[in-house]
């Protein structure tokens, strides 16, 4: 079974930092592209950030360009993403989700999701 | 304003049929690969229909999709209580380079 695990939510204030997780397990991590999604109180899903397989093709939404970093480590099982400068309208809950097997240079569909794990920026 | 088009709402009663759109440009939808999510409160979202029209193992046959030129559509069938939630259509976007995600539409069943 697919199992998608994140952690490292928390409370941050304005301009920090935050890296949070996505443990993976069920399937063979290394061979499968993931994104991280976020979705603010009582909105709609927006996507963050892309990573392929081997991190050869990356792809981040306009808003966290040049603040935020997603990498991976495969002999972990492990999703990673780095958040800096963080802002007020940061804050969500952010989900990790393995990409479709053969999604090449970007993402296709998302059949798996985490739990999420929530993200607040306040003074 | 998100760049993919839903109805905010729509309802039926039980057992009767739903329909929703989703509707982009030649660079997202036109061009690219169209899923639709369920999400109800406070739960991640689910993959219900990927490439339009294809079904994940376990979704049941209620659910079913198409694509028309720029546009996506997605039926729920045979409407059960159980389907009130909110449906998110998505699709990459080759020109912006960025995965879009439309309003959602919320389904109520009557």
């Amino acid at each position: 079974e697919v199992q998608l695990v994140e952690s490292g939510g928390g409370l941050v204030k304005p301009g920090g930092s935050l890296r949070i997780s996505c443990a993976a397990s069920g399937f063979t991590f290394s061979a499968f592209s993931m994104n991280w999604f976020r979705q603010a109180p009582g909105k709609g899903l927006e996507w963050v950030a892309f990573i392929s397989s081997t991190s050869s093709f990356i792809h981040y939404t306009d808003s966290v360009k040049g603040r935020f970093t997603i990498s991976r480590d495969n002999a972990k099982n492990s999703l990673y993403l780095e958040m800096n400068s963080l802002r007020v309208e940061d804050t969500a809950v952010y989900y990790c989700a393995k990409d479709d097997p053969f999604s090449g240079p970007y993402p296709k569909w998302f059949d798996s999701w985490g739990q999420g794990t929530q993200v607040t920026v306040s003074s | 304003q998100s760049v993919l088009t839903q109805p905010p709402s729509v309802s039926a009663a039980p057992g009767q049929k739903v329909t929703m759109s989703c509707s982009g440009s030649s660079s997202n939808i036109g061009s690219n690969f169209v899923s639709w999510y369920q999400q109800f409160p406070r739960t991640a979202p689910k993959l219900l229909i990927y490439d339009a029209d294809k079904r994940p193992s376990g979704i049941p046959d209620r659910f079913s999709g198409s694509k028309s030129g720029t546009s996506a559509t997605l039926d729920i069938t045979g409407l059960q209580s159980g389907d009130e939630a909110v449906y998110f259509c998505a699709t990459w976007d080759s020109s912006l380079q960025v995965v879009l995600f439309g309003g959602g539409t919320k389904v109520t069943v009557l």
